[in-house]
């Protein structure tokens, strides 16, 4: 069975803040990809990165940065320098690539950001 | 161009209604995806369709009957629907099953509600 827990319900920072989103996952797969999801008030999820099992190069995108570590089963995403617009509600989610897992996307709970000006 | 649709973005309905909710695509994605989120939860996989063939059924209730008439479009038919079945219903497209893990793109969702 796949699992992914994001132990921060919900995060409050101020503009310019630096914050790290947590996500720690667990699967059976010797292959399998994690994504990231940002959900804003407007409720459709935006893709924000796929990272395949066997590739734990980390990636920037502007202020975006994800830290894929294999060894304790991780994948954080950090925002630098947040900004108003980054208040959302982040999904880490998780999908395998045997069998029955094609096309399930396991999801984490949620991270609710909040970004104050 | 990674833009998925679905109308309408808001329905409420009653209980003895048939409705439709629609969602579209155009970027030759060939499965496609409806979810149902409820406030403060992730989304819960309903149905995937590959290559227009129903895939997945995740022991989703009779009352929800999915259609895929063509590989740009998906429909979710509605019926004798329960309160509890409002929410946001998602629709999600890509390019296939296990190409790149099934990284989906999402519509914008249609807000449900059964009175």
């Amino acid at each position: 069975a796949q699992k992914v827990t994001q132990a921060q319900t919900e995060i409050s920072v101020v503009e310019k803040e630096d914050v790290t989103l947590d996500c720690v996952y667990e699967t059976r797969d010797t292959t399998y990809y994690l994504f990231w999801y940002k959900q804003p008030p407007s409720g459709e999820l935006v893709f924000l990165i796929r990272r395949n099992s066997f590739d734990e190069q980390n990636e920037i995108s502007g202020r975006y940065s994800w830290n894929f570590q294999k060894s304790t089963s991780s994948f954080n995403f950090t925002i630098t320098a947040s900004q108003v617009v980054d208040s959302a509600v982040y999904f880490c989610a998780l999908s395998g690539a045997g069998g029955t897992s094609y096309g399930k996307l396991t999801f984490g709970q949620g991270t609710i950001l909040t970004v104050h000006p | 161009d990674t833009e998925v649709t679905q109308t309408p973005k808001h329905l409420v309905m009653g209980m003895t209604n048939k409705k439709s909710l629609k969602c579209e695509q155009h970027m030759g994605h060939r499965a496609m995806y409806w979810y149902k989120q409820k406030a403060k939860k992730p989304p819960e996989l309903m149905f995937v369709y590959s290559y227009e063939k129903l895939s997945i059924n995740e022991s989703v209730p009779s009352r929800f009957s999915p259609e895929c008439p063509n590989s740009s479009l998906l429909n979710l038919h509605l019926h004798a629907l329960q309160p509890e079945d409002s929410a946001l219903y998602l629709c999600a497209s890509s390019q296939d099953l296990q190409l790149r893990g099934g990284e989906q793109y999402f519509g914008p969702g249609t807000r449900l509600t059964v009175t």
